[in-house]
């Protein structure tokens, strides 16, 4: 059984421009959740979609959206990028219902420079 | 304050030894408990998850809550080189149910 496949491993951007990062759930689940992780920070929640709509929302601003595609794949965009943005973005996917089966992908790792 | 509280460490250990990793929280509405393995540069993986107070076991792995006291722990018995990771605890809060909020993070290193 394929696990979450996120894409791409690894991005370098520059300050200002933009970035959509993708994710494939495990095929059958219809929820996916996209966390930020940083040294400093740890694991901090962006938000959790689940049958193409938002469900859940972190304090992040507003340049971190995402949506859900009708196959539950996921992207992420973040736009005009920080050097604050730097971090691992992991993407996670769960049936969605109350069995917190959340199964990570192994992440993107981000650099803004 | 962060909602859960985990030592950074690092915490360094002989094989063999019996490791004791530990999480408090703050809010009494987290619903239950989880512990992730994270291996460098890949995402966290679930170890376990506890309901309620009490133990639970897997293996060389036990899970123990204590909600009177908002402690929890993840005791591994006979630890080997490849645990050597990175343990998070989390957990959904009552009110948020499909938002887990993680502590920081315990990194384990077992020497041979």
């Amino acid at each position: 059984k394929a696990g979450v496949t996120q894409t791409p491993r690894y991005l370098i951007k520059t300050r200002g421009q933009q970035v959509t990062l993708s994710c494939s759930p495990i095929s059958g689940h219809r929820s996916v959740s996209w966390y930020q992780q940083t040294p400093g920070q740890g694991l901090q929640f962006l938000f959790e979609y689940f049958s193409e709509t938002q469900r859940n929302k972190g304090n992040f601003p507003g340049r971190f959206s995402g949506r859900q595609f009708s196959n539950s794949r996921s992207e992420m965009n973040v736009s005009t990028l920080e050097l604050g943005d730097s971090a691992l973005y992991l993407c996670a996917s769960s049936m969605g219902t109350e069995d917190y089966g959340y199964t990570f992908g192994s992440g993107t790792r981000l650099t803004v420079v | 304050q962060k909602e859960v509280e985990q030592d950074p460490g690092p915490l360094s250990v002989p094989e063999g030894a019996i490791v004791s990793l530990n999480c408090t929280y703050s809010n009494s509405a987290f619903q239950y408990f989880m512990w992730y393995r994270q291996y460098s540069r890949k995402g966290p993986e679930l170890l376990m998850y506890t309901y309620s107070s009490g133990n639970k076991e897997d293996g060389r792995f036990t899970a123990q809550v204590d909600k009177s006291s908002k402690y929890i722990s993840l005791f591994i018995r006979d630890s080997q080189p490849s645990d050597s990771a990175t343990y998070l605890c989390a957990g959904p809060r009552m009110d948020s149910s499909y938002k887990l909020i993680f502590g920081s993070g315990t990194r384990l290193l077992v020497r041979p």
